[in-house]
């Protein structure tokens, strides 16, 4: 157990929907890191976000969106669903707004299947 | 783009040391090479990091060439449960640069 909580392990909905994966960071870390793995693509950024605020965007779609509360736990908001968001969805934390020197600790990621 | 170049798969037997080479050529004087692997679809695991000096954990040691443009994890002796997908990456500390993730080695320890 890495101490990164994400919620649902795996989800199956259908093309347009829409859906909401959680992310509760390692206790007293403050960074929240969203990645998408899928087969083709490998591990891509998405989006950061330190004690509540947006830091850095990857390659997140505008279909894409997230937040992080106070509780520092965030959530990935998926909307408007295609067979190709079907991956998995990692969540990372670290103690700095920079990952520090030691980087990231991962969650076991939600598997999001689109049918 | 990925500032790392490494080799798409390795072999291993079990119990031998696995070495896994990494090339970062383009590497600047503030930024670290990290070590992160991937166990089957589980979350990525950090393994090690070093900037300059060779670096020793009880997961594995890294060894970092005298220029820094390539470096080598060493797992010393191998066991059916490393097998997984190793990626070096190379990034500041500072900042907000997320880390980036190329297409690793697959290494395969065979028993």
């Amino acid at each position: 157990d890495s101490g990164v909580t994400q919620t649902p392990k795996h989800l199956i909905t259908a093309t347009g929907q829409r859906v909401t994966l959680r992310c509760s960071p390692r206790s007293g870390d403050l960074s929240v890191y969203w990645y998408q793995q899928s087969l083709d693509q490998g591990l891509q950024f998405l989006i950061h976000y330190y004690n509540g605020e947006e830091r850095a965007k990857g390659n997140i779609l505008e279909r894409f969106s997230a937040q992080q509360f106070p509780d520092l736990h965030s959530e990935l908001n998926l909307s408007s669903l295609e067979l190709g968001d079907s991956a998995l969805y990692f969540c990372a934390s670290s103690v700095e707004g920079t990952g520090g020197l030691k980087g990231y600790t991962f969650g076991s990621g939600t598997r999001l299947t689109v049918v | 783009d990925a500032k790392t170049t490494q080799p798409p798969s390795m072999d291993c037997a079990e119990g031998r040391a696995a070495n896994l080479p990494c090339n970062h050529s383009t590497i600047s004087g503030n930024e670290y090479v990290y070590w992160y692997r991937q166990i089957h679809s589980q979350g990525p695991q950090y393994i090690i990091h070093g900037l300059k000096n060779n670096e020793t954990n009880e997961m594995a040691s890294l060894i970092i060439t005298e220029d820094r443009k390539s470096s080598t994890l060493i797992l010393p002796h191998a066991t059916l449960r490393d097998t997984a997908v190793y990626y070096c990456i190379v990034r500041v500390a500072a900042g907000n640069t997320p880390l980036v993730f190329g297409k690793g080695t697959r290494l395969s320890v065979i028993a």
